[in-house]
């Protein structure tokens, strides 16, 4: 079955402090990795993606194979960081698999 | 260059009743993806059309289908509406350079259905 979860449905740290989302994957192929971010009151939009290796806005997210997660990391979290955030999986049929999103909340 | 646009903003219908919804992609998109994501939840994937034709579709019932236009703008339509049809629907367009879910896609704002 292919699927994704994310654990935690909030989570909330302090400005300055490290973030790490967690995002765990079930495909039985090569997968490709997407995080998309909501910020409040605005529309979903892409963050990054595993095949690109980029850093965007900071954050990083490195594909595990091994341990099936694609967990989404910051060294020190800014207060605009506070949005939802969502984890997908490209799986067959053209379509993109979602996890539930977690909602992170940066408190100054 | 124009965004993802979707209509109406919201929508209240009855149960047993059909619904049109509407999606204009974004400028030199020809691939347009429609989502429903329900209160808490991640969105989830209802098809996706090509070129004016279906390229893939979720678990979803046949009541649940779609146009895409010669201009790429597209429409969900569904039938014989049920209350857990009540969600946020979204669409979004993409370049279909590389496929399916791998483009980056551009998401409208959603149109929000409650079925009474």
């Amino acid at each position: 079955a292919q699927r994704v979860t994310q654990p935690e449905k909030l989570l909330s740290v302090f400005k300055g402090a490290p973030v790490e989302l967690k995002c765990n994957y079930s495909y039985s192929g090569s997968p490709e990795l997407f995080w998309y971010v909501q910020y409040s009151r605005q529309r979903l939009q892409l963050l990054l993606r595993h095949i690109s290796r980029e850093s965007i806005k900071g954050f990083t997210a490195d594909l595990n194979k091994g341990e099936t997660s694609f967990h989404l990391k910051k060294p020190f979290a800014q207060e605009e960081d506070s949005a939802m955030y969502y984890c997908a999986l490209s799986g067959s049929n053209y379509q993109l698999i979602w996890g539930a999103g977690t909602k992170l909340i940066i408190k100054p | 260059e124009t965004g993802v646009t979707q209509s109406p903003t919201h929508l209240i219908k009855t149960r047993g009743q059909q619904v049109t919804l509407r999606c204009s992609s974004q400028s030199g998109h020809n691939t347009v993806s429609w989502y429903q994501q329900a209160l808490g939840q991640g969105p989830q994937f209802i098809f996706q059309y090509y070129r004016e034709e279906e390229n893939g579709r979720g678990n979803f019932p046949p009541r649940f289908s779609g146009l895409q236009f010669p201009n790429y703008s597209s429409e969900l339509n569904v039938n014989a509406l049920e209350l857990d049809d009540s969600a946020l629907y979204l669409c979004a367009s993409s370049a279909g350079l590389a496929g399916g879910g791998t483009d980056t896609q551009y998401f409208g704002p959603g149109t929000r259905l409650t079925v009474l």
